[in-house]
């Protein structure tokens, strides 16, 4: 079982949508939860941090979390064309500092 | 600009070189991390300093991998006896050693191996 899993994609969604990405991690002991983002050639960008059950809000990003689950989510409101990009989950192994990366899902904001 | 910075930016080099890639943390944090990532995946851990003091190694890092912190600022990853599989984008972060720490990356050495 992968420690951490995202639906590769693409996700595509019109201009001015929600688009919703999902996220389950398999070690419950997890602790802390991110979002990066990572355009094309470039390194990942912080979004989102999240480390207790329910929702987290900032500007069009919601973050979700549900432990019990085993699940993150991330809500993007009114999609732009220029959040097309790769989003990747990650979690901080509760035995370290480390993060475990999803592969990644990318999403298309369609104009 | 997260304010981790790296460099080179790009390299490329010929199967059995020795690289160097350089790693300036943000000023105030302690904690330093290397990853690597290949095309399609998400980044993989390799190692990570706090202070100048290498608390843990990945498995990923084989004996040609080498990485230091001298005086717990900058830091240096070198691979000795490059081979192709090791074309990957070399990801540095640091971050405060704090609970719920975030980390900030920098913009990566893209590496090539010919």
């Amino acid at each position: 079982q992968k420690e951490v899993e995202q639906n590769s994609g693409p996700l595509s969604v019109p201009e001015g949508a929600i688009a919703s990405l999902n996220c389950t991690y398999s070690d419950r002991g997890s602790q802390s939860f991110f979002w990066y983002r990572q355009y094309s050639g470039k390194s990942p960008e912080l979004i989102m941090s999240i480390y207790s059950n329910g929702d987290k809000e900032d500007g069009r990003f919601t973050a979700q979390l549900n432990k019990a689950s085993q699940y993150v989510s991330l809500l993007i409101r009114d999609s732009q064309p220029s959040d097309s990009a790769t989003y990747l989950c990650a979690v901080n192994r509760p035995a370290g500092s480390t993060l475990t990366f999803g592969k990644g899902t990318m999403l298309l904001v369609s104009p | 600009d997260t304010g981790v910075s790296q460099d080179p930016r790009h390299k490329i080099t010929k199967r059995g070189q020795n690289v160097t890639f350089r790693c300036d943390p943000i000023s105030e944090h302690n904690r330093l991390y290397w990853y690597r990532q290949t095309l399609g995946q998400g980044p993989e851990f390799l190692t990570y300093f706090q202070n100048e003091a290498q608390l843990e190694k990945s498995r990923l890092l084989s004996d040609r991998f080498s990485a230091e912190r001298p005086k717990g600022s900058f830091s240096t990853l070198e691979i000795q006896r490059t081979e192709q599989g090791d074309s990957a984008m070399y990801l540095c972060a640091s971050s405060l050693a704090l609970a719920g720490e975030t980390q900030y990356f920098g913009p990566g050495t893209r590496l090539l191996v010919l």
